[in-house]
């Protein structure tokens, strides 16, 4: 099946740094989310991006189909961002896989 | 508000119990997804359904059942098949398409004693 892995797995950052972080997958997908999990473990949908770039306020996302990747931008981090950002993918039919998660830790 | 609920948020089971564990969405969507998290890890598929009376296993099925009687619910039995229930339990749904955005409820977290 399909593998995702997530870099960096751990990130520390004070507050107003940016960062990226990185999903490679390895093989076609037809469609991939980014998800932020809080600290109370809810799920919150920030991009659904199988291919090309989107941005919503600070955050900005892009996927490269064709070499199987997408990384996420965090700009001018806040501590509300702290949390795991997972991607997940589809591969065909229902399933989705979700990489391991980068946990990150924005300090004030 | 349209959304996913769970409950209960917080579960205690005794050893060779099974225990239900609560999903239901009035987001009017068709398809919905139990996925299973350990601490530090991603998250893992149970089971899906695609469609009301129809349900079909994920990856880590074993020692879990579920049913699908309405579209707006679909709950979890952890069974005492289940060799180590502990864990934090999400349940989500899409419009039934592969390609849609997934939604998640606020999860339950088990805690076998």
């Amino acid at each position: 099946g399909i593998q995702v892995e997530q870099s960096p797995p751990d990130l520390i950052l004070q507050e107003g740094a940016n960062s990226t972080l990185r999903c490679n997958f390895s093989d076609s997908v037809n469609n991939l989310q980014w998800f932020h999990q809080n600290p109370w473990g809810q799920l919150i949908n920030l991009f659904y991006i199988p291919s090309g770039t989107k941005q919503n306020g600070r955050l900005s996302a892009t996927t490269v189909a064709t070499e199987r990747y997408s990384l996420l931008y965090i700009s001018s981090s806040q501590t509300t961002d702290s949390g795991v950002y997972f991607c997940a993918v589809g591969g065909g039919g229902f399933k989705t896989i979700f990489g391991a998660g980068t946990r990150l830790f924005v300090k004030a | 508000d349209g959304g996913i609920t769970q409950s209960p948020k917080y579960l205690f089971r005794k050893e060779g119990q099974n225990v239900t564990l609560s999903c239901e969405q009035n987001l009017n969507h068709d398809a919905m997804y139990w996925y299973r998290q350990d601490p530090g890890q991603g998250l893992r598929l149970i089971y899906y359904s695609q469609i009301v009376n129809d349900f079909q296993k994920g990856d880590i099925a074993e020692g879990y059942s579920v049913s699908r009687e309405k579209k707006e619910s679909f709950p979890l039995t952890v069974t005492s098949a289940q060799k180590n229930p502990t864990a934090f339990y999400l349940c989500a749904s899409n419009e039934g398409s592969s390609t849609d955005t997934q939604y998640f409820g606020p999860g339950t977290r088990l805690t076998v004693l």
